[in-house]
């Protein structure tokens, strides 16, 4: 399975737009990308999932390069709510019945 | 759609005892459902893959006798921690994957054990 980095930590203000980057140098080619927010005491949420290009939806954008060994979360105008921790997996589509491997993900607190 | 549901949200039990949590796809039916711990501060870590009408397939350094894994219908899976001790208090979460051509899990609200 494909390992994840991202930064530990990210601070940001209300208003502004984040972007946590997250590297997967060995991605294989049914690999996709897939990222989860989670709030204290509660499970994952889904947030977006891409496998090339980029890809937004109503809560996020997801930007990812040609040679995907890397991809980006983008959260436009953070709110206080936003804070939480946001990680980044990457999984073989096709393979089933495989669980997706969780890293250390990334702690986002939003500031007033 | 997609909703995955846990019971109870919360338990207390005394050291000794066992204790089993539910997990329900409300509304798919899931073939395979997870199952992962989480202690505070920390990510979520794999403890096994239940499939549907087969045994569990459990991850490097889970007891399998210690936590029982059962997935008796497509919308059901079940975690028994057995004789739990102080060490098993965790937050325990469970996911399942809408389908199988896809690798998107949906993860329920978790359970909180906490063993005295």
């Amino acid at each position: 399975l494909a390992k994840t980095t991202q930064p530990i930590s990210m601070d940001s203000y209300e208003g502004q737009e984040v972007n946590i980057t997250c590297s997967h140098n060995n991605i294989a080619t049914n690999d996709y990308i897939t990222w989860y927010q989670q709030f204290p005491s509660q499970g994952p949420r889904f947030i977006i999932q891409g496998y090339k290009t980029k890809v937004t939806n109503e809560v996020a954008s997801l930007f990812i390069p040609a040679d995907r060994k890397s991809s980006t979360l983008s959260l436009p105008r953070v709110s206080l709510s936003d804070t939480a921790v946001y990680y980044c997996l990457v999984g073989d589509a096709h393979t089933g019945r495989r669980a997706l491997t969780f890293g250390s993900g990334t702690r986002l607190q939003v500031q007033p | 759609g997609a909703v995955v549901s846990q019971h109870p949200s919360r338990v207390i039990c005394k050291s000794g005892t066992s204790v089993k949590i539910e997990c329900r796809s409300l509304d798919f039916q899931a073939t395979t459902m997870f199952w992962y711990r989480q202690f505070p501060k920390k990510s979520l870590m794999l403890m096994a893959t239940s499939n549907e009408g087969s045994k569990a397939t459990y991850e490097q350094g889970v007891e399998k006798d210690k936590f029982l894994i059962n997935h008796a219908s497509l919308t059901l899976s079940t975690l028994t921690v057995t004789s739990a001790h102080p060490e098993d208090s965790s937050f325990y979460i469970c996911s399942a994957k809408l389908a199988e051509s896809t690798d998107t899990q949906y993860f329920g609200p978790g359970t909180r054990l906490t063993v005295l």
